[in-house]
């Protein structure tokens, strides 16, 4: 199965900070990459898409260099609320299934 | 916007106990809906895609025999465990695509927590 990449963190920041986090994945004709926010044990929920044009979404911006087959997420302005792991998520080029990373887990602190 | 019911949220059953999990998707159609298992601290695995009216399709190292899919309506797809055993306590989670374009993300379910005693 096809490799999708992410530092397993803990990053630990104080509320206001920015923080990014990286993803590296593996197959060059993935179609489609998305953001995930998953609470602890908790169902996955949709953050953002990621397009190569870039994409915010308030204090949230994703990057997609697929050139280098890189993801990004950007938090400015960490709230404590932020506290979750953050999936990395690639669409193979054939059917519709997803392909996890494991995901980077962040803590907000006051 | 689109949501995915999945029932029961959690089970404690004795080993060699058959479970049931269902997956509906509320309000709209799924040909596809999918099957997901997360261990502690790890991804989420990828199971088998659930695929209305048909066989579904296993990912290499998920026994069919053991984990039964079917997937009789549009809205409704049901994964059994049969005669579970401790190492299948896990998070199982379904998921479903409202649309067909190749950006449309998936909905998941809350997911099932799965302990066999």
């Amino acid at each position: 199965r096809k490799e999708v990449e992410q530092d397993p963190g803990p990053f630990n920041v104080p509320e206001g900070a920015t923080v990014a986090f990286n993803c590296t994945y593996s197959n060059s004709a993935s179609q489609s990459f998305f953001w995930y926010r998953q609470d602890c044990r908790k169902e996955p929920k949709l953050l953002m898409s990621v397009y190569s044009s870039g994409n915010e979404d308030g204090r949230f911006t994703a990057q997609l260099n697929r050139a280098s087959q890189y993801i990004s997420l950007l938090i400015r302005d960490s709230k404590l609320s932020d506290s979750a792991t953050y999936l990395c998520v690639v669409k193979e080029e054939t059917g519709y299934a997803l392909n996890f990373g494991k995901g980077t887990s962040l803590l907000v602190t006051p | 916007g689109a949501v995915v019911s999945q029932h029961p949220s959690r089970v404690i059953c004795k080993s060699g106990t058959s479970v049931k999990i269902e997956c509906r998707s509320l309000d709209f159609q799924a040909t596809t809906m999918f099957w997901y298992r997360q261990f502690p601290k790890k991804s989420l695995m990828l199971m088998a895609t659930s695929n209305e009216g048909s066989k579904a399709t296993y990912e290499q190292g998920v026994e069919k025999d053991k984990f039964l899919i079917n997937h009789a309506s549009l809205t409704l797809s049901t994964l059994t465990v049969t005669s579970a055993h401790p190492e299948d306590s896990s998070f199982y989670i379904c998921s479903a695509r409202p649309g067909t374009g190749l950006n449309q993300p998936q909905h998941f379910g809350d997911g099932t927590r799965l302990s066999i005693l």
